[in-house]
């Protein structure tokens, strides 16, 4: 069974530029969530999709949105691109919505960096 | 609101000895879930280990186990015979669940991280 993939693997923007990034869940898995990582912050949330719905959404900016269709796959849009947008995205999926114990697979990540 | 702590930026282990990675949280919801994650310098997060709160019995995956003290509100992961293999960042997260409007929804919040080197 393939794990969670992303796309693409690493890509470079210029500040006030948008940025697209796809991701795969594994298959039959329909909650698909987005994550941040930065050497300051850490690991933050973005979002969660379940269903082609947001359920959940972290503290971030309007600049920060997302979706997902109808085969599960998700994407993260980042518009005006500012300097500390520049990070490792992940992007994990499951197979239910997010209980207490739901384990989440997390796919190789998108390194964003913004010039 | 949730935290973790993780008060260990970097710990170092001679290979075939174990290792406890410190983890400590905050939150007041009655039900959560601890995990624990590994993150090689490739940037994948590898899921390891798991703990309910309601769980009576300490987790165990192998050649990880989970040292869980509720009361004091810790939840240390422990490495039995390390490896060169296991050097890597490594992530406690918590996750407790929100009920709202007829739905429920969750997400992991983690710690800072501990970086573990394995020296031969």
């Amino acid at each position: 069974k393939a794990g969670v993939t992303q796309t693409p693997r690493y890509l470079i923007k210029t500040r006030g530029q948008q940025v697209t990034l796809s991701c795969s869940p594994i298959s039959g898995h329909r909650s698909v969530s987005w994550y941040q990582q930065t050497p300051g912050q850490g690991l933050q949330f973005l979002f969660e999709y379940f269903s082609e719905t947001q359920r959940n959404k972290g503290n971030f900016p309007g600049r920060f949105s997302g979706r997902q269709f109808s085969n599960s796959r998700s994407e993260m849009n980042v518009s005006t691109l500012e300097l500390g947008d520049s990070a490792l995205y992940l992007c994990a999926s499951s197979l239910r919505g997010l209980e207490v114990s739901t384990e989440q697979y997390f796919g190789p990540g998108t390194r964003l960096t913004v010039t | 609101a949730q935290k973790i702590t993780q008060t260990q930026p970097g710990m170092f282990v001679q290979e075939k000895e174990a290792v406890t990675l410190d983890c400590t949280y905050d939150t007041s919801d009655p039900s959560y879930g601890l995990f624990w994650y590994k993150q090689p310098s490739s940037g994948e997060m590898i899921f390891l280990i798991y703990q309910g709160s309601y769980d009576q019995q300490n987790a165990t995956e192998g050649r990880y186990s989970l040292n869980f003290q509720k009361a004091r509100k810790s939840a240390n992961l422990v490495i039995s015979a390390s490896q060169l293999g296991d050097s890597a960042m490594y992530f406690c997260a918590m996750r407790a669940v929100v009920h709202a409007g007829g739905t429920s929804y969750g997400k992991l919040t983690f710690g800072q991280g501990t970086i573990l080197t394995v020296h031969p």
